[in-house]
């Protein structure tokens, strides 16, 4: 079965500090990979997407995310965070075979302290 | 554990027709949250439902209406279609401030 693993529940980290969450997934075949974003009292907001070529995928607020086929990784980096990085990330697969399943992770909650 | 139950998973529907997407989300969720994604867009927010009564509204058209029923599973129903509602359709419900968890989505083509 698809499945797309978040292993951090909730990172805490200081501004300025570096950020890497990780997400794994269980896909056959081709995959759409996707980290998704919900600040607090707003709605989900699409970060970045790979489906295919440069398996480092850049998005928007300096997030980048890179896709390393042999781990069946797609973690999510930032090179310093800020407190307005406080929200919930998502990490979510669609399968691209035919079945459209889109499968998110459970979240991870960042904490930014100022 | 019960997840977000979103059916059906795929369903291909001609231009000017109607398509009714179901969300069942998981027990004891009191909120309900659409979305659209269009293929390499943003997900877009069309609605949302607080013990089902309608709560926040997106850019949902005026083709499209929602409603959540007495056991919190809700239904997108959506007329008149055209080419440009093909997207990807997911639910999510949550339990006051608890986080989202989200169904599988309805993928969605007009022809």
């Amino acid at each position: 079965a698809q499945s797309v693993s978040q292993h951090n529940h909730h990172v805490i980290l200081s501004e300025a500090a570096s950020l890497e969450l990780g997400c794994n997934y269980s896909y056959g075949g081709t995959v759409n990979l996707f980290w998704y974003v919900q600040y607090p009292g707003q709605h989900l907001q699409l970060l970045l997407k790979y489906f295919s070529g440069d398996p480092l995928v850049k998005g928007i607020k300096g997030f980048e995310a890179e896709f390393i086929k042999s781990k069946f990784s797609f973690n999510l980096r930032k090179p310093s965070v800020q407190w307005s990085d406080t929200a919930e990330y998502f990490c979510a697969g669609l399968s691209g075979a035919g079945s459209y399943q889109l499968t998110f992770g459970k979240g991870t909650k960042l904490s930014v302290i100022p | 554990a019960a997840g977000v139950i979103q059916s059906p998973r795929h369903l291909i529907k001609e231009k000017r027709e109607t398509a009714t997407l179901k969300c069942y989300p998981i027990p004891r969720h009191d909120t309900v949250y659409w979305y659209q994604q269009g293929p390499g867009q943003d997900p877009q927010f069309l609605i949302s439902f607080y013990e089902k009564m309608q709560s926040d509204k997106g850019s949902i058209p005026d083709r499209f209406s929602a409603q959540q029923f007495s056991d919190y599973h809700s239904e997108l129903n959506m007329s008149s279609l055209e080419l440009g509602d093909s997207a990807l359709y997911f639910c999510a419900s949550s339990f006051g401030n608890s986080p989202l968890h989200f169904g599988n989505g309805t993928r969605l083509t007009v022809t």
